[in-house]
């Protein structure tokens, strides 16, 4: 079955740092980019970034609201994207997704993870 | 950034009744490869969200053909012919022709009379 799970969500204080993981299986991880989402309390969907897979160069792009202080990271060993969160604001408080794929089609997303920044 | 405006914020349906969603943007998603980026989605009550329709009016694999989508350049439509109490959610249209960002509508809440 394929399936991405998302871990490392918390309770986190302004300022501090946070690294969400996205395990996925069931399908070759390599072949794939990697995006994240998140959906703030009551809110509508930010699209975070995402990482381009080994062939395409590896490479992330990100939102601006998140740039700078966000990274997106993926292991192909272990099939983990990893998101980085640095310097963490209230208004970085939501749910976040990962997502196979980069662009329109995203047909696999895991059940999300909850990040509170709050002191 | 390509904004990505929806009609109505909500709708009430009878079901079996007819739904329609509208999604405009502010830039045209035709693509000089032909295809145009506009992509639909459903999130459930407490689900992530699940594609509905891609390039403006093809079906995901397992999407009733009572979901069916339309449009080009800027203005796109969801319609649902006889909407069923499982279609309960927020509709997302999305664009991906222009990026970063991918951007989002903001979603219209569907719910059942």
């Amino acid at each position: 079955e394929v399936q991405l799970v998302e871990s490392g969500g918390g309770l986190v204080q302004p300022g501090r740092s946070l690294r969400l993981s996205c395990t996925a299986s069931g399908f070759t991880f390599g072949d794939h980019g990697m995006s994240w989402f998140r959906q703030a309390p009551g809110k509508g969907l930010e699209w975070v970034g995402f990482v381009r897979s080994k062939a395409y160069g590896g490479t992330a792009e990100y939102a601006a609201s998140v740039k700078g202080r966000f990274t997106i990271l993926r292991d192909e060993f272990k099939s983990i994207a990893y998101l980085q969160m640095n310097n963490l604001k209230s208004e970085d408080t939501a749910l976040y997704y990962c997502c196979r794929g980069l662009l329109g089609g995203l047909e696999i997303w895991g059940q999300g993870t909850m990040v509170t920044v709050s002191s | 950034d390509i904004v990505m405006t929806q009609a109505p914020l909500s709708l009430s349906v009878t079901p079996g009744q007819p739904a329609s969603i509208s999604c405009k943007s502010s830039q045209s998603l035709l693509h000089s490869d032909g295809k145009t980026y506009l992509y639909w989605y459903l999130q459930k009550p407490g689900q992530p969200p699940q594609l509905l329709i891609y390039e403006v009016s093809n079906r995901f694999s397992g999407v009733p053909d009572r979901f069916s989508g339309s449009g080009s350049g800027t203005d796109f439509t969801l319609k649902i012919s006889r909407v069923e109490a499982e279609d309960v959610g927020v509709y997302y249209c999305m664009q991906s022709i222009q990026l970063p960002p991918l951007t989002f509508g903001g979603g219209t809440k569907v719910e059942i009379k």
